[in-house]
Parts: C-alpha cells; sequence; structure tokens
C-alpha cells in the first residue's frame, strides 16, 4: 500500500520552464507539506496545508506555487525553474490526531 | 518551537543497543520531542514521540528525562537496516492549523557488522 505517492521520481527541466510535481495521499489526511531537502541544510518546508483550500507558507516558498482543491492531492508548481532550485523534494501528510507525518518517495529535480 | 542539538555521527555494533541523545534544554512545557528517521535516498520515517513519559512502540523506546531538557532514543538491537540519519525535533503538538516541523541535520547512525 504506497499510501503516499509522489510523481515523477526524477526530473530534469531547463531554466526557466514551468514544472509541477505531484503528491497523492489514500488516507484523507487533513494536512500536507512539500519539503525539500540539500546538502547541508537538513529539510526545509516550502507549503503546508490544514484542509482542501488552506495553504500556508514555510521557511523557503519563493518560486513556488501550491493548490490542494482536494484532500489528497497537494501539487508543488515551481512557475520558473531556477538552478537554485535542483534539491530533493519531498510530500508528507498528517491526520488531525498528528501521530507523527508520513512521507513520500520522494522527487530528484535538477534544473539545467 | 525548541532547537534541537544531536550529535554529528554515531557507530553501534550489530545486535546491540543504540542509544542516541537529544538535548531540548527550551523546550517548553507543551511541545513533544518527536524521532524520524531517514534511510538513504528514503523519504524520513515517523519513529515515536512523547510528552514527558517514556514511551515504546515497536520499533524503538524513548526516554524523557525528569526535566524535560533531554531524551535518548533506543533501539533495542540495532541491526544494519537501522543505519540512517536520525532526526529529534520538539513541536507542540496542540498547534492548531501550524503543523510544521523543523528539522535540524540529525546524528547519522551506522551499524557495523
Amino acid at each position: 500500500d504506497a499510501g503516499i505517492t509522489q510523481s515523477p521520481r526524477y526530473k530534469i527541466t531547463e531554466t526557466g520552464r514551468q514544472v509541477t510535481l505531484m503528491c497523492h495521499q489514500t488516507w484523507s489526511h487533513s494536512y500536507m507539506f512539500w519539503y525539500r531537502q540539500d546538502l547541508g541544510h537538513g529539510l526545509r518546508l516550502i507549503y503546508y496545508s490544514a484542509a482542501a483550500d488552506i495553504t500556508d507558507k514555510g521557511e523557503v516558498p519563493d518560486g513556488y506555487v501550491v493548490s490542494r482543491s482536494k484532500t489528497e492531492n497537494f501539487p508543488l508548481t515551481l512557475e520558473s525553474a531556477t538552478r537554485s532550485q535542483t534539491s530533493v523534494y519531498f510530500c508528507a501528510s498528517s491526520d488531525a490526531q498528528d501521530y507523527g507525518y508520513t512521507f513520500g518517495s520522494g522527487t530528484r529535480l535538477t534544473v539545467v | 518551537d525548541a532547537k534541537t542539538t544531536q550529535p554529528t555521527s554515531m557507530d553501534c555494533a550489530e545486535g546491540r543497543a543504540a542509544n542516541l541523545p537529544c538535548n531540548h534544554s527550551t523546550i517548553s512545557g507543551n511541545e513533544y520531542v518527536y524521532w524520524y528517521r531517514q534511510i538513504h535516498s528514503q523519504g524520513p520515517q515517523y519513529i515515536i514521540h512523547g510528552l514527558k513519559n517514556n514511551e515504546t512502540n515497536e520499533m524503538a523506546s524513548l526516554i524523557i528525562t525528569e526535566d524535560r531538557k533531554s531524551s535518548t532514543l533506543i533501539l533495542p538491537h540495532a541491526t544494519l537496516r537501522d543505519t540512517a540519519v536520525y532526526y529529534c525535533i520538539v513541536r507542540a503538538s496542540n498547534a492548531g492549523n501550524n503543523r510544521k516541523l523543523i528539522w535540524g541535520l540529525g546524528t547519522s547512525l551506522a551499524v557495523n557488522p
């Protein structure tokens, strides 16, 4: 049971292109999160969502857009990709009882 | 949210207990201690969390000092598959819409045969 799936697993894109990373969870968890992970920085929160149509910025939101029209989906869009957005992106979800986050397998994005 | 301090790396022999310390001297009364781990190239995995009492589940035990300023994650019989980066995080669970976790760099645990 995948539970939370991210796609694509790997992506190479060019500078200036728009790219969307997908995140889908099957548990109807209220909370969803997007993190990026870079060497020397650990996991940094980009955006999070408390419910459908409720989103908020994290530590590093610039250059990213999110939406959450349905509870199960939380796509992350890079409007105009830059090389500094080369990273591994993780999506996570959490239920209202907050028994920890469940993470996806990640998307490794390279911007050339 | 309170910050945490963890050793950068640790070693453990396979089959022995791995004891991973975490210092959170500025923890507030309503903040929980969470532990996650991340095996290479995978997403982080939730292990355990607690407020003031010691906790145990199928993966690990969490020992929190009486003053709550530090805690220890115990893997009772470490295996090679426990080699990972372990993160200790403190956060208020009743944080309303703010469910953010702030991650440090964790402890890289190497379990040796």
